[in-house]
């Protein structure tokens, strides 16, 4: 069974950091692209990042670039999320998903609540 | 930036037809996926690649896309599918969803 379980997230003041995790279970992992996608509360969802299956290539959302970094580790199956200079805007339910074949997501994890505010 | 456009709310009475529409430039050139997300959980992908439906998702899903607009049917509409919807297609490197839709039943 596909699992993805995330963690790290938290209260954070604005300014500060905070990185997430993702714990990948039940499917090869180093063979996926993977994604971030965060629902800021009552809203929709959005594409934050994406990283490749051997961890070389990277892309962001323009509202997260410069400030946040995504990684993976293929030997451990975790993905990462490194959030810099958060800001209020930023608040919200972070995913971690799989990229399927091509553009689609097939698995998401639970989520993890990141919360911006002094 | 590429922008998927949906109606806020649509609602259907039991074992009706619902359809909800997604609206992009040409969005026929690309492929687009659906997702439903009931309260206080993750999304679930329904339709993918415009029409094809994942295991486990029930039959009366169905999806197309023509021109600038892909459309999730749902034919025989349950109380469970009440929720909130959203399309997704990929361009120049980002992945962009839909605004999403509130389906009622009632």
């Amino acid at each position: 069974e596909v699992q993805l379980v995330e963690s790290g997230g938290g209260l954070v003041q604005p300014g500060g950091s905070l990185r997430l995790s993702c714990t990948a279970s039940g499917f090869t992992f180093s063979r996926y692209w993977m994604h971030w996608v965060r629902q800021a509360p009552g809203k929709g969802l959005v594409w934050v990042s994406r990283i490749n299956s051997d961890g070389t290539t990277t892309s962001y959302a323009d509202s997260v670039k410069g400030r946040f970094t995504i990684s993976r580790d293929n030997a451990k199956n975790t993905l990462s999320l490194q959030m810099n200079s958060l800001r209020a805007e930023d608040t919200a339910v972070y995913y971690c998903t799989r990229g399927a074949a091509l553009t689609e997501y097939d698995y998401w994890g639970q989520g993890t609540l990141v919360t911006v505010s002094a | 930036s590429y922008k998927l456009t949906q109606p806020p709310s649509v609602s259907v009475s039991p074992g009706q037809t619902a359809s909800i529409t997604c609206s992009g430039d040409e969005l026929d050139d690309k492929y687009t996926c659906w997702y439903q997300q009931k309260p206080g959980q993750s999304p679930v992908l329904v339709i993918y690649q415009d029409t094809r439906r994942p295991s486990g998702i029930p039959e009366r899903f169905s999806g197309s896309n023509s021109g600038n607009t892909a459309t999730l049917t749902i034919r025989g509409t349950q109380t469970m599918d009440e929720g909130d919807y959203y399309c997704q297609a990929w361009d120049s490197s980002t992945w962009v969803f839909g605004g999403g839709t509130k389906l009622t039943v009632l």
